[in-house]
């Protein structure tokens, strides 16, 4: 079992809509977790930290859920630019493991 | 501030030749990651360093992949011999800790023919 799963979507969604998505993480000795973007051909990009309580950064809002093991990722007003995919990162403090990346379309 | 720099940028050569590539950390961070990312296998961790240390390097495919890291700014992934399946984009991370936001460089695209 992979540490860290995502759903590969596609998630294609119009411009201006709201888009979720979750991630689950199999090590409940997990610590830390981040969401990164990744463009087409370019090295992935931190979003932001997840944190306990929750964060917002933005249209951007982070969800922690250690109960289910699962963080989330909603973008609030999708623009053009938030096409991307979004890798969900997680683990226990010796070693992070990333996921294999959901895809997000924003279309005009 | 400079981030994470790797070169080459491309690489291509011929299958059975020793590729070496690059990696100068962001100053100050003591967890250094190199990554292999294809279409097929997505994002794969290779091998990590801590302080200079090589921590785990259970992802490094077979022995014909070594790393280094001889001091805190430098860092080299080597491939020898190369076959063509290791072509990719291989990136290189730092971070202020193992368990701390990594900030990737730009990658060097490796085509090996």
């Amino acid at each position: 079992r992979k540490e860290v799963e995502q759903d590969p979507g596609p998630f294609n969604v119009p411009e201006g809509a709201t888009v979720a998505f979750n991630c689950t993480y199999s090590n409940s000795a997990s610590q830390s977790f981040f969401w990164y973007r990744q463009d087409c051909r370019k090295e992935p990009k931190l979003l932001m930290s997840v944190y306990s309580s929750g964060n917002e950064d933005g249209r951007f809002t982070a969800q922690l859920n250690r109960a289910s093991q699962y963080i989330s990722l909603l973008i609030r007003d999708s623009k053009l630019s938030d096409s991307a995919t979004y890798l969900c990162v997680g683990g226990p403090d010796y070693k992070l493991s990333f996921g294999a990346g959901t895809t997000v379309t924003v279309r005009a | 501030d400079a981030g994470v720099i790797q070169s080459p940028r491309h690489e291509v050569t011929e299958m059975g030749q020793e590729v070496t590539l690059r990696c100068k950390p962001i100053s100050g961070h003591n967890s250094l990651f190199w990554y292999r990312q294809t279409m097929m296998r997505g994002l794969e961790l290779l091998i990590y360093f801590n302080n200079n240390v090589p921590i785990d390097d259970s992802g490094m495919p077979e022995d014909r992949f070594s790393a280094k890291m001889p001091n805190a700014s430098f860092s080299t992934l080597k491939i020898q011999p190369s076959e063509p399946r290791d072509s990719a984009v291989y990136f290189c991370a730092s971070s202020l800790g193992v368990a701390s936001a990594q900030h990737f460089g730009d990658g060097t695209r490796l085509s090996i023919l």
